[in-house]
């Protein structure tokens, strides 16, 4: 199976301190997507970004950014200045096949100390 | 606009009954999911829908689990009879009908199976 992974199983951070999670795919797909969500404790996934295989370009939304490096199969979430509301679980997710599925990875629970 | 809408938010039944669980997609979303998520991994895809056909069911336990979406809007998930290891977030996702859109999920149903 194509996997996703997040080695990252837990990160605590002190709040205003910058914050990296990793994502590395596997893919056969020429043309495929790539999305980050967010599940905070009450439960609901929520859509954070998506990214065309296509669009290598770096993007900055407020205090998130993302680096996608296609060479390396990597898609990367930096949250800079941390808050503690931004205290969730992670997950990066990728299409597959014709009828884009997602596959998502086990998740990075990120907890911001006050 | 409205959010995905699933019901009920949380379920507790004994081993070998059954349950069902509705969920009312985004208006206008031609493509509807439901997923399960095990407490600490992320959500699985087990049953796509396009319209009121089935797209993909391949991670779909058919001995037990069933699912339809009639009319091409609101969908049932049903599991029957239910088993120890059925305990689990069940998440309804919808998404335009365009390449790669975005999934917006419900809040998901917490099912606990005694």
């Amino acid at each position: 199976a194509q996997k996703v992974t997040q080695a990252q199983t837990e990160i605590s951070v002190v709040e205003k301190e910058d914050v990296t999670l990793d994502c590395v795919y596997e893919t056969r797909d020429t043309t495929y997507y790539l999305f980050w969500y967010k599940q905070p404790p009450s439960g609901e996934l929520v859509f954070l970004i998506r990214r065309n295989s296509f669009d290598e370009q770096n993007e900055i939304s407020g205090r998130y950014s993302w680096n996608f490096q296609k060479s390396t199969s990597s898609f990367n979430f930096t949250i800079t200045a941390s808050q503690v509301v931004d205290s969730a679980v992670y997950f990066c997710a990728r299409t597959s096949g014709s009828a884009r599925q997602l596959t998502f990875g086990s998740g990075t629970q990120l907890t911001v100390l006050p | 606009e409205a959010g995905v809408a699933q019901s009920p938010r949380y379920k507790i039944i004994e081993k070998r009954q059954s349950v069902a669980f509705w969920c009312n997609p985004i208006s206008g979303h031609a493509t509807l999911y439901w997923y399960q998520q095990i407490l600490g991994q992320g959500p699985k895809l087990l049953i796509q829908f396009q319209n009121n056909g089935v797209v993909d069911d391949s991670q779909l336990p058919k001995d037990r689990f069933s699912a339809e979406r009639l009319k091409g809007v609101d969908s049932t998930l049903k599991i029957q009879p239910a088993k120890l290891e059925d305990s689990a977030v069940y998440l309804c996702a919808s998404s335009a009908d365009s390449p790669g859109g975005a999934q917006y999920f419900g809040p998901g149903t917490r099912l606990l199976v005694l």
